[in-house]
């Protein structure tokens, strides 16, 4: 039963567009939402998150939209650079579950030049 | 401010051993979770440690536990080594809450 599901294994953007990263989940319990970047061989790199009471959040390039009734979040980064190629990684928490994670599969991301 | 480090950063071991691996936290953070990562798979929640105590844990067998010490350091044992149990490790710290975790590097663990 997954719980957090990221349908896109994979995105390729074109450098200065914008990349828009898709997630959904199931459990209405989560209340708190990550994302977090991961290159090979690294753990996994915090970028965003957000409250249930809240429905955007944003920090620089990276804004991320919550839509509670859809049981829907979304990341999107503008504008995409090279840099941001890698795999991407949505993640949720609840205060019932002591904010132990429930992560999605990921999505890689490709930033084209 | 130091990060989560994690050691070692690669293991083989055979099936039917034992294994610990090793976190340290983050300055500040009091919980500290540990999470398995397959190939081409999310990290999946072991367990988590609050104060010493097991304060949540995944769906994952009894010979999988954890220790944390007073300094907030961490260890996960697994015991009677399954090829499965093949995986990055990833020990996570933060402060009891709704914050984020910051993640270690992990230790890429091989069973032959």
């Amino acid at each position: 039963d997954q719980q957090v599901k990221q349908n896109s294994p994979s995105l390729s953007v074109q450098e200065g567009r914008i990349s828009i990263l898709n997630c959904d989940y199931t459990n209405s319990m989560f209340d708190y939402f990550l994302w977090y970047k991961k290159y090979p061989a690294e753990g996994p790199t915090f970028l965003i998150s957000i409250s249930s009471i809240k429905d955007k959040n944003e920090d620089g390039r990276f804004t991320v939209f919550l839509n509670k009734s859809a049981k829907h979040l979304s990341l999107h980064i503008v504008p995409s650079q090279p840099g941001d190629s890698a795999v991407y990684f949505c993640a949720a928490g609840s205060g019932a579950g002591s904010y132990q994670l429930t992560f999605g599969k990921g999505t890689k991301l490709s930033v084209i030049p | 401010e130091t990060g989560v480090t994690q050691s070692p950063t690669h293991l083989i071991k055979t099936r039917g051993q034992q294994v610990t691996l090793r976190c340290s936290s983050q300055s500040g953070h009091n919980t500290v979770s540990w999470y398995q990562q397959a190939l081409g798979q999310g990290p999946q929640f072991i367990f988590q440690y609050y104060r010493e105590e097991e304060n949540g844990r995944g769906n994952f067998p009894p010979r999988f536990s954890g220790l944390q010490f007073p300094n907030y350091s961490s260890e996960l044992n697994v015991n009677a080594l399954e090829l499965d149990d093949s995986a990055l490790y990833l020990c996570a710290s933060r402060r009891q809450g709704p914050y984020e975790q910051y993640f270690g590097p992990g230790t890429r663990l091989t069973v032959t």
